[in-house]
């Protein structure tokens, strides 16, 4: 059974560039969720893709975009990146339509910006 | 705005022990309730989550729920070096998940 998968582990990006993080949903997810997480603190939710379509964001600026293909992985792009932005980057899968709502997470981007 | 609140730690437990971690939530629209261990530099692991009121029993794993109180919590049994990590308590008020901070706990040999 496969698992979350992210890409890349690490990434580090001069401030001002663009980043694009990957996922690809554990098998037989629909659903992805983007979170950032910052040194000390819990994940920050960014937002969610289902059926190719963002259902709900977090408080994140437009900067933060996404995209979620056919075959349910998703991007995450970071645009105009900021030193802030220094953070893990989780992708967490699930299913929908279940009455539970379990998230399982990959194993994040680390992205340094220096 | 909806919050998660953790006690940060570290919380200290002899090895053998219970560790009893805790957490509240402040929407009482949530309906379902999560666990998750996080080991440095790795990413967080869904231990257990419960959306009834009462315990929910896995293993070395309790998952205790006072919806009235607002209240979750999470006692380990047992507790191995193996379980010295970073738990987050999450909620989803709605189609998103809201984490706590994290409590660090650390299991002394």
């Amino acid at each position: 059974d496969a698992g979350v998968t992210q890409s890349p582990t690490h990434l580090i990006k001069t401030r001002g560039q663009q980043v694009t993080l990957r996922c690809s949903p554990k098998s037989g997810h629909d659903t992805v969720s983007w979170y950032q997480q910052a040194l000390g603190q819990g994940p920050q939710f960014i937002f969610q893709y289902y059926e190719e379509e963002e259902r709900q964001r977090g408080n994140f600026p437009d900067r933060f975009s996404g995209h979620q293909f056919p075959n349910y992985s998703s991007e995450l792009n970071v645009n105009a990146l900021l030193l802030g932005d220094s953070a893990l980057y989780l992708c967490a899968s699930s299913l929908a339509g279940q009455t539970t709502y379990e998230q399982y997470f990959g194993p994040g981007t680390r992205l340094t910006v220096t | 705005q909806k919050e998660v609140e953790q006690n940060s730690g570290p919380l200290s437990v002899p090895e053998g022990a219970i560790a009893s971690l805790n957490c509240t939530y402040s929407d009482r629209g949530s309906q379902s309730f999560f666990w998750y261990r996080q080991y440095s530099g790795k990413s967080p692991e869904l231990i257990m989550f419960i959306y009834s009121n009462g315990d929910k029993e896995d293993g070395r794993f309790t998952a205790q729920l006072n919806k009235a109180s607002q209240y979750v919590s999470l006692l380990i049994r047992d507790s191995q070096p193996s379980d010295s990590a970073t738990y987050l308590c999450a909620v989803n008020p709605d189609d998103k998940i809201i984490f706590g901070k994290g409590t660090r706990l650390h299991i002394l040999p």
